[in-house]
């Protein structure tokens, strides 16, 4: 079975500085991999995905990701933050043979300070 | 406008009367799960149905029951809910038949069990 650990339920982040999400899997066969985005009082959306091909992803709002099967890792990165980038960040693992049953990280809450 | 809509978005009820929440998606998705949102421990999936009639447990199915009738419908039912079931529930779709799809999620649906 699949399992995501992320690293930090809470991230401070200045304006303009780097963000960085950290979010590392376990799962016995490929992994599809997913970052989702939810802003205060409403559902998630997703930023990106990873199911086969190019391990650099990019997605929505200047957000990227890197698939690496050697860390079992699929950080998110931007490299400038805004103060709209405020949210809860959720990592995802399904496997690629039992797709149905995703699993969720516990979240990492953003705050971006001026 | 391409939704998922969920019902009711806010509901305090007592232990052991039933209760049903709706979710209905105009997309044409095969895939619809269920998750319960809780502080902490991010998005947990209760169930997911890879299409009619098709429907499997998830992580904490225990206390839930689901149908899939028709295409567009996945309610949740509770049939004697218990304190414990007190959280924010989601109910999402996916257009994919094959796995690594985009979820679109509804509002969310805030119960309490008193």
């Amino acid at each position: 079975a699949q399992s995501v650990t992320q690293l930090g339920s809470h991230v401070s982040v200045s304006e303009g500085a780097l963000v960085l999400l950290r979010c590392n899997y376990s799962s016995s066969v490929p992994p599809y991999l997913f970052w989702y985005v939810q802003y205060p009082n409403q559902g998630l959306q997703l930023l990106l995905k990873y199911t086969t091909g190019a391990t650099l992803v990019k997605g929505i709002n200047g957000f990227e990701a890197e698939f690496k099967k050697s860390e079992t890792s699929f950080h998110l990165t931007k490299p400038s933050a805004h103060m709209s980038d405020a949210a809860e960040y959720f990592c995802a693992v399904s496997e690629s043979d039992s797709w149905g049953k995703l699993q969720f990280g516990a979240g990492t809450q953003v705050v971006v300070t001026p | 406008e391409a939704q998922v809509t969920q019902n009711p978005r806010y509901l305090i009820t007592v232990t052991g009367k039933k209760l049903t929440v709706t979710c209905s998606q105009n997309m044409n998705h095969e895939y619809m799960s269920w998750y319960r949102q809780d502080p902490g421990l991010g998005l947990r999936q209760i169930y997911y149905s890879m299409n009619v009639e098709v429907t499997d447990k998830g992580d904490v199915p225990e206390g839930y029951k689901v149908s899939r009738k028709e295409k567009r419908n996945f309610p949740l039912i509770l049939e004697s809910p218990s304190p414990n079931q007190t959280s924010l529930y989601f109910c999402a779709s996916s257009l994919s038949s094959l796995g690594g799809g985009e979820l679109f999620f509804g509002e969310g649906s805030r119960l309490t069990v008193l």
